[in-house]
């Protein structure tokens, strides 16, 4: 069974860049796609974006032009950059697993989510 | 973006019940449609995809149904394991949004 786990800091200051990892284990960074989601306190799920090792990527517009999600095959790794943060991306961050098939995309694994607050 | 809501926004039922979400897009996702389970602390897990498949895994008394903007999720026997917040997301197109969530409790 895949494993993830975020890593990052769990502060970040205003107009500054989040920057998280996820390091995935037991299978590997090339054969499937990679996500991530959010999760403000409190409040529901918020698609992020996803990418493939291939270097496709696919944003939701409402942060495309602040985010940049990476793959990292030497390290099994994928990597989520958010620039110029506010208060309003203080949230839990989950990485997951996507599976393609068949044009279905299915998030059949999460990490335990990170907490990242945006504060002075 | 599809807009994605869902029906009670949270419902109180016992152990033994059966219980019933719904899930409506706001145009037509065929069929891509899954279920996420969220108990408190936790990551989502997933339950249902494409609709109407159950992971495996899953007990047998989680079942979805429907295709097109109407989806349901239904409990055939509740659980006290079952108590959580249930989510509806759509990957017809992206960004693949999810529903405001249920809060199931007892």
């Amino acid at each position: 069974q895949v494993q993830l786990q975020e890593s990052g800091p769990g502060l970040v200051k205003p107009s500054e860049t989040l920057s998280l990892t996820c390091t995935v284990s037991r299978s590997s960074i090339t054969s499937f796609f990679w996500g991530w989601i959010r999760q403000p306190p409190g409040k529901g799920l918020e698609w992020v974006g996803h990418g493939f090792y291939s270097g496709t990527t696919s944003y939701n517009p409402s942060l495309k032009s602040r985010v940049t999600i990476s793959i990292d095959t030497s390290k099994n790794q994928t990597s989520l950059q958010l620039t110029s943060v506010t208060a309003a991306d203080t949230a839990v961050y989950y990485c997951a697993k996507v599976i393609k098939s068949a044009s279905y995309y299915i998030l059949d694994s999460w990490g335990q989510g990170i907490l990242v607050t945006v504060s002075s | 973006d599809i807009q994605m809501t869902q029906s009670p926004s949270s419902l109180s039922a016992s152990v033994g019940d059966r219980v019933t979400i719904t899930c409506r897009a706001s145009q037509s996702i065929s069929t891509y449609l899954s279920w996420y389970q969220q108990t408190p602390g936790k990551a989502p897990k997933l339950l249902i995809y494409a609709a109407t498949s159950l992971l495996s895994g899953v007990p047998s008394r989680f079942s979805g149904t429907g295709s097109g903007t109407d989806f349901s999720l239904s409990i055939s026997s509740l659980h006290p394991d079952d108590r959580a917040t249930y989510y509806c997301q759509q990957s017809f197109n992206s960004p693949f949004t999810f529903g405001p969530g249920t809060r199931v409790d007892f």
